[in-house]
């Protein structure tokens, strides 16, 4: 089974810290995105990445970076965090691109900005 | 990129089967339509894909119809397992982008 991990269910930060999300998957896969999900809106694409070192701005892309720097590895910074970044984030990967490649996603970060 | 619509919720009698459906009405020839689910507290689980022709897993079966405007998503047998918001989602033709709307949350009632 493909496997996508992220490194906390939960976190609690201040305003103005960094803070790094991190997501591992265990499938090989080219292809992996940051969303973040919020009541009434759905999931919105932050970024992804299709290959090392790639990365591709998604919709809502301001307050946010990323880094990829090996393939297994996809990691989401909020270089000064706001309340208004409060939101589960979740982490996905895929296959190399195509038609219908499902996307594999993680259990999800809860991120509370004080 | 295509929208989707689905309704907001829906209740369904555990053993009897769910009909979820969605409308996609600007929907592209090359475009694919998606649904997933996600079950409180966890991520988005894939569920099934289509073109054209209907589609059946194990989980569920995908019915499109001809003019591919709308789908419906069948869970034959729906336990309580299967309360959670399902998405519709019409692949985007910009590389892997998949657009998430807000879904339908399905209640499968004893």
């Amino acid at each position: 089974d493909v496997k996508v991990t992220q490194s906390s269910r939960y976190l609690v930060k201040r305003t103005g810290e960094k803070v790094f999300l991190e997501c591992v998957q265990d499938m090989d896969h080219e292809n992996m995105f940051w969303y973040r999900q919020d009541p009434g809106l759905g999931l919105r694409l932050i970024y992804f990445s299709y290959d090392v070192k790639m990365k591709e701005k998604g919709d809502i892309p301001e307050g946010y970076s990323v880094s990829r720097e090996k393939k297994e590895r996809f990691s989401l910074i909020l270089e000064s965090a706001s309340t208004n970044q409060t939101s589960m984030y979740l982490c996905a990967s895929s296959l190399s691109p195509g038609s219908y490649n499902e996307q594999f996603f993680g259990p999800g970060t809860r991120l509370t900005v004080l | 990129d295509a929208k989707t619509t689905q309704p907001t919720s829906m209740d369904c009698a555990e053993g009897r089967a769910a009909n979820l459906p969605c409308n996609h009405s600007t929907i592209s020839g090359n475009e694919y339509v998606y649904w997933y689910r996600q079950i409180h507290s966890q991520g988005p689980q894939y569920i099934i894909h289509g073109l054209k022709n209907n589609e059946t897993n194990e989980m569920a079966s995908l019915i499109i119809t001809e003019d591919r405007k709308s789908s419906t998503l069948i869970l034959p047998h729906a336990t309580l397992r299967d309360t959670a918001v399902y998405y519709c989602i019409v692949r985007a033709n910009n590389f892997n982008k998949f657009y998430f709307g807000s879904g339908t949350k399905l209640n499968v009632k004893p």
